[in-house]
């Protein structure tokens, strides 16, 4: 079955500068890759995800890059803010099957 | 459009007992997943339902199972609770699942401790 890996497990940036977490999957029929945040006490929430026909998808600060080949995809969030502090979930999924996620990055932006 | 719901949002209960969760889904939403969550393990996917169907199950024994109700509300079970199965367990609804863009809305989550 499909095995995703993220690292790193902790993440800790200064206010303004670019944050990076990759994940790797196994199961090179996985074809969708969502990221999830959760803040402190709540539900995880959807924040991008691409298609495995798409290299590379943005939205504001927000970017995330997938490379089937090495089967690799990483979340790209830049001008960090206090706010984007939380856990980070990504997953990936195959056609028909369950959403397999990682083990989670905690993301603290220091002010 | 009201989000998934969960009940009850706490529980706690001792070994050897059982339990049960409910979920509802967004309305319209037919696809219904379960995920363990505890300190350190991530996400863990228990099972999934469509349409009143098991479709996919994780790693999990047994004493945990589920069911979905033609209205799409799904409970799960779990019996003979065991200390290791304190966790936020969260349900997860979308249109159809397992097809990608299909989004999946989490509801608030159910916080289980065993002692």
């Amino acid at each position: 079955g499909e095995n995703v890996e993220q690292h790193p497990s902790t993440l800790s940036v200064q206010e303004g500068d670019s944050a990076v977490i990759k994940c790797t999957y196994s199961d090179s029929a996985s074809n969708y890759f969502p990221w999830y945040k959760q803040e402190l006490g709540k539900r995880p929430q959807l924040i991008i995800d691409i298609r495995s026909n798409v290299g590379e998808k943005k939205d504001q600060r927000i970017a995330v890059t997938l490379n089937k080949t090495a089967k690799h995809f990483s979340l790209h969030i830049t001008e960090t803010q206090p706010e984007d502090s939380a856990v980070y979930f990504c997953a990936a999924l195959g056609y028909g099957q369950n959403f397999v996620f990682g083990p989670g990055t905690r993301l603290s932006v220091l002010p | 459009k009201a989000g998934v719901t969960q009940t009850p949002r706490y529980l706690i209960k001792t070994r050897g007992q059982q339990v049960t969760l409910s979920c509802s889904p967004i309305s319209g939403h037919r696809s219904v997943s379960w995920y363990q969550q505890t300190p350190g393990q991530g996400l863990q996917f228990l099972f999934e339902y469509f349409s009143e169907t098991q479709r996919n199950k994780g790693n999990f024994p047994g004493r945990f199972s589920g069911r979905q109700f033609s209205n799409s509300r799904s409970e799960m079970n779990v019996s003979t609770l065991e200390l290791g199965d304190s966790a936020l367990y969260l349900c997860a609804s979308s249109l159809v699942g397992g097809v990608a863009y299909n989004e999946q809305f989490f509801g608030p989550g159910t916080r289980l401790t065993v002692l």
